[in-house]
């Protein structure tokens, strides 16, 4: 059954501490990313990847921080430095071969709340 | 920077009433991209429009591409309970920016039955 998953479904946090949200797919694709939607707005994109070990900031970056040691996984650490993490983060992937006429493929996100 | 706006923000629709959402970019886009988002959900990939001018159909949606490859537009006839949610539309960022998509602001439809 192929797709992407990420977990947990629903995550909070205390004010200065880190966590890490997960993002895994098996449908071999190659670029992967991070993205934010908060309450009624669109999604921003945070981070992105388009080949394992490499990655670039994406439109609002600052506070967060990704790594993507393998092609199934591109973790997010939303740090203390991000003033208001709260909000629902979408993973996405792409196959990465047809350039801007790739469909992405989303996960069913974390909802993220800092107590 | 690239912006894509979507008008309306949201709408409110008698079920068997039409919808129409509309997409506008401030550049030209060599191709644009519909999604839905049902509540809390996550985005779902519709469909992709490529020439311009083009018009594709799914059903009761309509999906148009503009002539100058500006705008688009999602129209839906007869709308149902289920075509609840919120429509985006995206478009690649272009250059040396690879795959990024850059999402319209949305329009959330709700369908009083």
């Amino acid at each position: 059954d192929g797709g992407i998953t990420q977990s947990p479904k629903y995550l909070f946090r205390k004010e200065g501490q880190n966590v890490t949200l997960s993002c895994e797919q098996n449908l071999n694709h190659d670029a992967m990313y991070w993205y934010r939607q908060d309450p009624g707005q669109g999604l921003r994109l945070i981070y992105y990847s388009q080949i394992v070990n490499d990655f670039q900031k994406g439109d609002i970056a600052e506070g967060y921080s990704v790594s993507r040691e393998k092609k199934e996984s591109f973790p997010l650490t939303v740090t203390s430095a991000q003033k208001n993490p709260t909000a629902f983060y979408l993973c996405a992937s792409s196959t990465g071969l047809a350039g801007g006429s790739d469909t992405q493929y989303f996960g069913p996100g974390t909802r993220l709340t800092v107590l | 920077g690239q912006q894509v706006m979507q008008i309306p923000q949201y709408q409110h629709v008698q079920e068997g009433e039409d919808f129409t959402t509309y997409c506008n970019s401030s550049t030209t886009l060599s191709n644009i991209q519909w999604y839905k988002q049902r509540p809390g959900g996550h985005p779902v990939f519709l469909i992709q429009l490529v020439k311009s001018g083009e018009v594709k159909k799914q059903k009761r949606l309509t999906f148009q591409f503009g002539e100058a490859k500006k705008n688009s537009s999602l129209h839906i006839t007869a709308t149902q309970t289920t075509d609840v949610g919120t429509y985006f539309c995206a478009g690649p960022r272009g250059g040396s920016s690879g795959d990024k998509l850059t999402f319209g602001t949305g329009t959330r439809l709700a369908v009083r039955p």
